[in-house]
């Protein structure tokens, strides 16, 4: 069965520190990739996405993620967060079906200290 | 746009009682999923519809969940008699259609406690 597994459940940074936070997924045909996001208070949104092309994919607010395929893994960065980045992260998998089916982490969430 | 509406925010039940969550997706989205979300975990998926057929129902446990969308629009989701270990969020998500490359959009989502 697919999983995705993020290593973090909670981070810790001060502004303007460097973010990456893991994500591992097990299967072994095509994939698609998201990473979204929680803001206090507010609906899960999408951060961005991967289907094909560059493995090297440029979301909102300045996130990007990189597909390493022999990894497995979707790694999300960010090269200098905010505080108003706090927000619980989820990354998800989809199994290029034809349905939009996604399996989720468990989540990490992301403090910042202003 | 107005986005995905769901009701009521918040449900407090005793455990065997029953419940229903509403959900209205965007307009004109075919594709309506939900999830449940347990305190630490991700969303997990319950049940897909593609207009008013269902997709992929294959996590729903149909003992006690159920779930419709008759007209293809609204839909509601009910559990029925709930289980101390149904406290979650029951998020509902809707999309223009049934390929990944769609995005999910996503409700506030009903919390529910089962005492």
């Amino acid at each position: 069965a697919q999983s995705v597994s993020q290593h973090n459940h909670h981070v810790i940074l001060s502004e303007a520190a460097s973010l990456e936070l893991g994500c591992n997924y097990s299967y072994g045909g095509t994939v698609n990739l998201f990473w979204y996001v929680q803001y206090p208070g507010q609906h899960l949104q999408l951060l961005l996405k991967y289907f094909s092309g560059d493995p090297l994919v440029k979301g909102i607010k300045g996130f990007e993620a990189e597909f390493i395929k022999s990894k497995f893994s979707f790694n999300l960065r960010k090269p200098s967060v905010q505080w108003s980045d706090t927000a619980e992260y989820f990354c998800a998998v989809n199994a290029a079906s034809n349905t939009g089916k996604l399996i989720f982490g468990q989540g990490t969430t992301l403090q910042v200290k202003p | 746009e107005a986005g995905v509406a769901q009701s009521p925010r918040y449900k407090i039940i005793e455990k065997r009682q029953s419940v229903a969550f509403w959900c209205n997706p965007i307009s004109g989205h075919a594709t309506l999923y939900w999830y449940q979300q347990i305190l630490g975990q991700g969303p997990k998926l319950l049940i897909q519809f593609q207009n008013n057929g269902v997709v992929d129902d294959s996590q729903l446990p149909k003992d006690r969940f159920s779930a419709e969308r008759l007209k293809g629009v609204d839909s509601t989701l009910k559990i029925q008699p709930a289980k101390l270990e149904d406290s979650a969020v029951y998020l509902c998500a809707s999309s223009p259609g049934l390929a990944p490359y769609n995005e999910q959009f996503f409700g506030p989502g009903t919390r529910l406690t089962v005492l």
